[in-house]
């Protein structure tokens, strides 16, 4: 079955950088377009960037513009968020989420990890 | 990219119908019927529920319907049951290749 594993949350001071990861499996990664979606603690769900199947193309929020970079690694199976500059209001649990190309929907979700970025 | 508009909080008793509404502009929910809507229960991953405004992916009770007027999005929950107390969000696609949520609306079975 499909399963998205996000690594790599911990406590970060500002300014520092941090790098995410989701390990997929269940199904060819190479097909699907990946999302990171983050949400802040007691708070709503905010999209954060998007990669296509082939990373021709990435698109971000404007919150996280020019500090972070979304990639994939097609030969592992894995998606990466990485995060610049953080800020105290990055502090989230970032989510990875699937889209089956075309669609504009996140079908599956990983469990999601936890970024505290904090002095 | 400002969030879509969701009511904070919603109830109902087991066995009631109750809507969610979802809105937006006409450069989102307006301009695409591309709204999806999650549920979350908590200290749990979000969970696909509606997508393209009004259509339910397999495994996904009947009870749980869709619709979309103009600038506005609704999810309706008919028979409620205990399971369905979670927090629900809307989400659209705003053009550019951007997504947007709204704020999310916490369900009370009462």
């Amino acid at each position: 079955q499909v399963q998205l594993v996000e690594s790599g949350g911990g406590v970060v001071q500002p300014g520092r950088s941090l790098r995410l990861s989701c390990a997929a499996s269940g199904f060819t990664f190479s097909s699907y377009v990946m999302h990171w979606v983050r949400q802040a603690p007691g708070k709503g769900l905010e999209w954060v960037a998007v990669i296509s199947y082939d990373e021709t193309s990435r698109h971000y929020a404007d919150s996280v513009k020019g500090r972070f970079t979304i990639s994939r690694d097609t030969s592992k199976n894995t998606l990466y968020l990485q995060m610049n500059s953080l800020r105290p209001e990055d502090t989230a649990v970032y989510y990875c989420a699937r889209e089956v190309r075309g669609t504009y929907y996140f079908d599956n979700w990983g469990q999601g990890t936890l970024v505290t970025v904090s002095s | 990219q400002s969030a879509l508009t969701q009511p904070a909080s919603v109830s109902g008793s087991p066995g009631q119908s109750i809507s969610i509404s979802c809105t937006g502009t006409s450069s989102d929910v307006g301009n695409y019927n591309l709204v999806s809507w999650y549920q979350q229960h908590p200290g749990k991953a979000p969970k696909l529920m509606i997508y393209e405004g009004s259509k339910r992916p397999s495994g996904v009770s009947t009870r749980f319907s869709g619709s979309k007027s103009g600038n506005t999005a609704s999810l309706t929950i008919s028979g409620l049951q205990g399971e369905d107390e979670a927090v629900y969000y809307c989400c659209s696609y705003a053009g550019s290749t951007t997504w947007v949520f709204g704020g999310g609306t916490k369900l009370t079975v009462l």
